[in-house]
């Protein structure tokens, strides 16, 4: 699977919109981009989803250029609550029973700061 | 409906000690995998399962076993704890290959 590269941290202000970018230069053809939030003391929950151009859910959106060497995670006005760590991951959508890996970076820590 | 589930959520181990780390789901997911998280770090593949009687090695395998004789459970056993293992433990489950990855809420352990 894509090696991923983020930031290792960030600074946020609260209501402020927050761009976490994700480096996936060697992303397969097959592979979707997929990030997770991880609170202290939990395990990692499912953002977004995405495998080209625009996705936007309730909580999050993800916007992936043509070549898909790279993807944003973009989270409008954050709160005190978004303060966790987020993971960016190359997901494979399909294929044998190795496909099934993920493969967790040290993610992003982000704070928001009140 | 429960998800993932993990018992104990906090353990305390002399080295040497053995002990099994539980892991059950309630979605029918196929997929299921064991997680290490170190302090500070992202989360190392240990053992993972793609379907009841079929398990298969991750990234940081040595000191740990797995079975799956069910499709619900998948228990980590740790056969003579060291030190080293030392970490939060989670347990993950997947429908399918391109599915999201449910985590359970993680098992503390501290091998002194």
């Amino acid at each position: 699977l894509a090696k991923t590269t983020q930031p290792i941290s960030m600074d946020s202000y609260e209501g402020q919109e927050v761009n976490i970018t994700c480096s996936h230069n060697n992303i397969a053809t097959n592979d979707y981009i997929t990030w997770y939030q991880q609170f202290p003391s939990q395990g990692p929950r499912f953002i977004i989803q995405g495998y080209k151009t625009k996705v936007t859910n309730e909580v999050a959106s993800l916007f992936i250029p043509a070549d898909r060497k790279s993807s944003t995670l973009s989270l409008p006005r954050v709160s005190l609550s978004d303060t966790a760590v987020y993971y960016c991951l190359a997901q494979r959508a399909s294929g044998r029973a190795g496909s099934y890996q993920l493969t967790f970076g040290k993610g992003t820590k982000l704070s928001v700061i009140p | 409906n429960a998800g993932v589930t993990q018992t104990p959520k906090f353990q305390v181990l002399k080295t040497g000690q053995s002990m099994t780390l539980q892991c059950a789901q309630d979605m029918n997911h196929e997929y299921m995998s064991w997680y290490r998280q170190d302090p500070g770090m992202g989360l190392r593949l240990i053992h993972y399962s793609v379907g009841a009687g079929i398990t298969d090695q991750g990234e940081v395998p040595n000191g740990y076993n797995v079975s799956r004789s069910t499709t619900e459970d998948f228990p980590l056993r740790l056969l003579s704890a060291a030190p080293s293992q030392t970490s939060v433990y989670f347990c993950a489950s997947r429908g399918a290959v391109g599915d999201t990855q449910y985590f359970g809420p993680g098992t503390r352990l501290t091998v002194l």
